[in-house]
């Protein structure tokens, strides 16, 4: 099965300041990347997706990006506002499968 | 749209119990899901459904019972709880396969004592 692999598990930057996270994937049959913010007490809604067809995508302070050589994926936060403090997963399915693979999370921390 | 509504929001079990967790979605999704939640764990799938009538484990079903009668509801069920089934429970539901977006409800702490 698929085996999605996630870091940091923890991460504090400034307000204003840039936060990455990066996930790596097992199988080569996966094709679709989605991010997902769980805030306190919540379940954890979609923020981005990516497909394997396309290499990067960006929503206002939101990007991921996709190697698929490689089998790594990325969020990328920028000018991080205190409101994004959450766990963020990343997960990953194959359109044939039903199934979404998550990693571990990551605990964003923005200190105002 | 009330979209994915889980019931109860906490229950405390002791070992041995049964219990049922309820799952409604209203946005007419055909495939549902049971996830875990556990510290430095992420979410790991214990069963899904991909319509009414059928339903497949995920990668820790051992000790879960699923039933989908009806496109809206999938409950949990847990026939003899164990203290390893201390978690937060989630469930989701996708329009389709594959790569489509979950819609995950409130989650359900459960703690078997």
């Amino acid at each position: 099965g698929e085996n999605v692999e996630q870091h940091p598990s923890t991460l504090s930057v400034q307000e204003g300041d840039s936060a990455v996270i990066k996930c790596t994937y097992s199988d080569s049959a996966s094709n679709y990347f989605p991010w997902y913010k769980q805030e306190l007490g919540k379940g954890p809604q979609l923020i981005i997706d990516i497909r394997s067809n396309v290499g990067e995508k960006k929503d206002q302070r939101i990007a991921v990006t996709l190697n698929k050589t490689a089998k790594h994926f990325s969020l990328h936060i920028t000018e991080t506002q205190p409101e994004d403090s959450a766990v963020y997963f990343c997960a990953a399915s194959n359109t044939g499968a039903n199934n979404l693979f998550f990693g571990t999370g990551t605990r964003l921390t923005v200190i105002p | 749209n009330a979209g994915v509504t889980q019931t109860p929001k906490f229950q405390v079990l002791k070992t041995g119990q049964s219990m049922t967790l309820q799952c409604a979605q209203d946005m007419n999704h055909e495939y549902m899901s049971w996830y875990r939640q556990d510290p430095g764990m992420g979410l790991r799938l214990i069963h899904y459904s991909v319509g009414a009538g059928i339903t497949d484990q995920g990668e820790v079903p051992n000790g879960y019972n699923v039933s989908r009668s009806t496109t809206e509801d999938f409950p949990l069920r847990l026939l003899s709880a164990a203290p390893s089934q201390t978690s937060v429970y989630f469930c989701a539901s996708m329009w389709g396969r594959g790569n489509t977006e979950a819609f995950f409800g409130q989650g359900t702490r459960l703690t078997v004592v």
